[in-house]
């Protein structure tokens, strides 16, 4: 069975800054894909980012980036320039194959932008 | 086009008693899927349904069940409840059954609380 493990609940970093969240993961799946959902006060779930684990490159969406390391099973998101908008719970995620759609989730971090 | 919607949005209930909840997927897509949220475990997979077959099912008990019916809307089902069963039930829908990765669009969830 697969895991994900988020071992920071909490994190703080000032507005502008920039911070990494940490996620490692176990599985014996070769090709898999991984995920950073926000989850805002709001509760609505959003997509962050994405990483198909049989490409090499680092996936980036804007602000966001990941470090993404297969034989160390790491999965780290970077947010460049925090925004106040940013604060929000932020939760890895693995999937084992497309078509699957079956997402396992870390227990969450929760991230607090401050001004 | 409109998001995933699921009603109802708030529902109190008493143990022992069973509940129903809805999920409407964005249109088009066929693939739907349910969590529980709760702070002790997380989010959890309940189940995914595609084209009205329960195609993955997590570790949940029998009196969690769900259906899908031919217009793509889901519902769940939990009878018996217990206390434990409060929690934010999340739905997801995804345009998939290619075998490529597509992004699943959370709802805003349901609220269900048990006294």
């Amino acid at each position: 069975a697969q895991t994900v493990t988020q071992s920071q609940p909490e994190m703080s970093v000032q507005e502008a800054e920039t911070v990494t969240l940490s996620c490692t993961y176990d599985t014996s799946e070769n090709n898999y894909y991984l995920f950073w959902y926000k989850q805002p006060p709001s509760r609505q779930m959003i997509l962050v980012i994405r990483q198909e684990a049989y490409k090499q490159q680092n996936a980036t969406e804007n602000r966001f980036s990941v470090n993404f390391q297969k034989a160390a099973k790491s999965f780290s998101l970077k947010i460049s320039d925090s925004q106040l908008g940013d604060t929000a719970m932020y939760f890895c995620a693995f999937m084992k194959h497309a078509g699957s759609e079956k997402l396992v989730f870390g227990k969450g971090m929760k991230l607090t932008v401050n001004p | 086009k409109a998001g995933v919607t699921q009603t109802p949005r708030y529902l109190i209930k008493t143990r022992g008693q069973q509940v129903t909840l809805s999920c409407s997927p964005i249109s088009g897509h066929r693939s739907v899927s349910w969590y529980q949220q709760t702070p002790g475990q997380g989010l959890q997979f309940l189940f995914e349904y595609f084209s009205e077959t329960q195609r993955n099912k997590g570790n949940f008990p029998g009196r969690f069940s769900g259906r899908q019916f031919s217009n793509s809307r889901s519902e769940m089902n939990v009878s018996t409840l217990e206390l434990g069963d409060s929690a934010l039930y999340l739905c997801a829908s995804s345009d998939t059954g290619t075998g490529r990765l597509n992004e699943q669009f959370f709802g805003p969830g349901t609220r269900l609380t048990v006294l």
